[in-house]
């Protein structure tokens, strides 16, 4: 059971350099997110998709595109990196409202110089 | 806004030790998740309570969702080393978002 797959791992940007973050997950779940985790600053959401076809901004959006590509794939884009974009990247899944709790990817440790 | 207080923020026992963490709001909650964060991974889920005064057990951890649903405990019992972590409780107000507590460190020494 692979769960939510998060590619790459690791990724090292200059200033403004633009990226795509890829998320999978093979669990049949229909919402997923993007969160950034900071240290002193926890869980932060970026974006999220309750079903596929829709998207919705969480609580730091700016700077980040998504797209759903279909039910499985959930990728966030950072057009023009800067490095308060420097940060751990989580990709999540669930069912529903994610009343019941979330699957979290392993994360994407990115930096940006 | 909603929020959700953790506490401690940060928690150093010996091992054999008991302890307890408390996640409280003013917000009432459909449900109340606590998951466990080892460095280097992403957060995995423990439990996750949904009615109020409900009492689950995973070992020698209890979790504990308030009668309001407004808060939430998690006991550990006799700490073991493996017990070293990040743990997070978040609540579910039912709109596709969680509501996250700031976590608590916890280290578990020998």
């Amino acid at each position: 059971n692979a769960g939510v797959t998060q590619t790459p791992k690791f990724q090292v940007l200059k200033t403004g350099q633009s990226m795509t973050l890829q998320c999978a997950q093979d669990m049949n779940h229909n919402s997923m997110y993007w969160y950034r985790q900071d240290p002193g600053m926890g869980l932060r959401l970026i974006y999220y998709s309750a079903s596929e076809g829709t998207t919705d901004k969480g609580e730091v959006p700016n700077g980040y595109n998504v797209s759903r590509l279909n039910k499985r794939e959930f990728s966030l884009r950072l057009e023009s990196a800067a490095p308060s974009q420097t940060s751990v990247y989580f990709c999540a899944s669930t069912v529903g409202t994610g009343r019941y709790g979330y699957t979290f990817g392993s994360g994407t440790r990115l930096t940006v110089v | 806004t909603q929020l959700l207080e953790q506490s401690p923020q940060f928690l150093s026992i010996q091992e054999g030790e008991n302890l307890t963490v408390y996640c409280n709001s003013s917000s009432v909650f459909s449900s109340l998740q606590w998951y466990r964060q080892e460095p280097g991974e992403g957060p995995v889920l423990l439990v996750t309570v949904v009615t109020g005064g409900e009492v689950k057990k995973l070992k020698r951890l209890t979790f504990q969702f308030g009668d309001a649903r407004k808060d939430s405990s998690l006991h550990i019992t006799a700490a073991q080393t493996g017990d070293t972590g990040l743990y997070l409780c978040a609540g579910a107000p039912g709109n596709y978002q969680l509501i996250w507590g700031a976590g608590t460190k916890l280290i578990i020494k020998p």
